[in-house]
C-alpha cells in the first residue's frame, strides 16, 4: 500500500461546478497536509496547508482533514476555467523536506 | 516567498551522457531539494542539499548517479549521470520559506 493515494483522474467539470478532490493516506504520523496546484509546464505552487484535523477556507477553496479516517479533501467552489490544472496533495510528519506527494489529479473546467 | 529558476528548461540527451541542471533562488535559503516527477507518478524526493555539507540522498538514489553541488545559499546543481531512457522525467528543485515550499518550473529531460 502506497503512503498516499490520489485518484489521477482526469476530472472534467462545467464552469461553476463544485469540485471535490481527495487523498487517503496510511501513515498516522502525518501532521501537516498541503494542496499544490501545478499548471502545465510549471512547478507546483502551494494552495493551502492545514495542521492536524479540521477545515480551512481561503476564498473559493476549502481544505478538510479527517485524521481519524486518514482522508483529506480540497473543495473548489464556483470553479473557473483558470482552475484547470493538476492538484497534488502532500503531507509530512513534521520535517519540511520530507513531503510525501500524491500522484496528482488532473482537473479540467469547461467554459 | 522565493522565486526559483532552472536551466535548462528541457533537453534531449543520448544514453550514456550526463546532464547538469542548475537551480537559482532569488534569496538565501538553508535547504534546497531536488525532486523527480515521472509521468503518472508522484513527485519523489531525490536529495536534500545544504550549503557546506554533503547532500542527503533518499532511498533508491545514489550520489554516483545524481551528484549534487551546493556552492552557496542561492544556487545548486543536480547532475544526472550515465543516463538511460528510464531517467526521462521532469526534475524540479525547491526551497522552503517557513512551511511553504517553492518550486522551480522544472527541467524536462528526454533520454534517447
Amino acid at each position: 500500500q502506497k503512503e498516499v493515494e490520489q485518484d489521477p483522474g482526469p476530472l472534467s467539470v462545467p464552469e461553476g461546478a463544485i469540485v471535490s478532490l481527495n487523498c487517503t493516506y496510511s501513515n498516522s504520523a502525518f501532521q501537516y497536509f498541503m494542496w499544490y496546484r501545478q499548471y502545465s509546464r510549471k512547478g507546483p505552487e502551494l494552495l493551502m496547508y492545514t495542521y492536524s484535523s479540521g477545515n480551512k477556507e481561503d476564498g473559493r477553496f476549502t481544505a478538510q482533514v479527517d485524521k481519524s479516517s486518514k482522508y483529506i479533501s480540497l473543495f473548489i467552489r464556483d470553479s473557473q476555467p483558470s482552475d484547470s490544472a493538476t492538484y497534488l496533495c502532500a503531507m509530512t510528519g513534521g520535517s519540511q523536506g520530507n513531503l510525501i506527494f500524491g500522484k496528482g489529479t488532473k482537473l479540467s473546467v469547461k467554459p | 516567498s522565493a522565486v526559483i529558476s532552472q536551466k535548462p528548461s528541457r533537453d534531449i540527451c543520448q544514453r550514456g551522457t550526463s546532464l547538469t541542471i542548475q537551480c537559482q533562488v532569488d534569496s538565501q535559503v538553508t535547504m534546497m531539494f531536488w525532486y523527480r516527477q515521472q509521468p503518472g507518478q508522484s513527485l519523489t524526493l531525490i536529495a536534500t542539499a545544504n550549503q557546506g555539507s554533503e547532500a542527503t540522498y533518499e532511498s533508491g538514489f545514489v550520489i554516483d548517479k545524481f551528484p549534487i553541488s551546493r556552492p552557496n545559499l542561492t544556487f545548486s546543481t543536480l547532475t544526472v549521470s550515465n543516463m538511460s531512457p528510464e531517467d526521462s522525467s521532469i526534475y524540479l528543485c525547491s526551497a522552503p520559506t517557513g512551511w511553504e515550499q517553492f518550486f522551480g518550473p522544472g527541467t524536462r529531460l528526454t533520454v534517447l
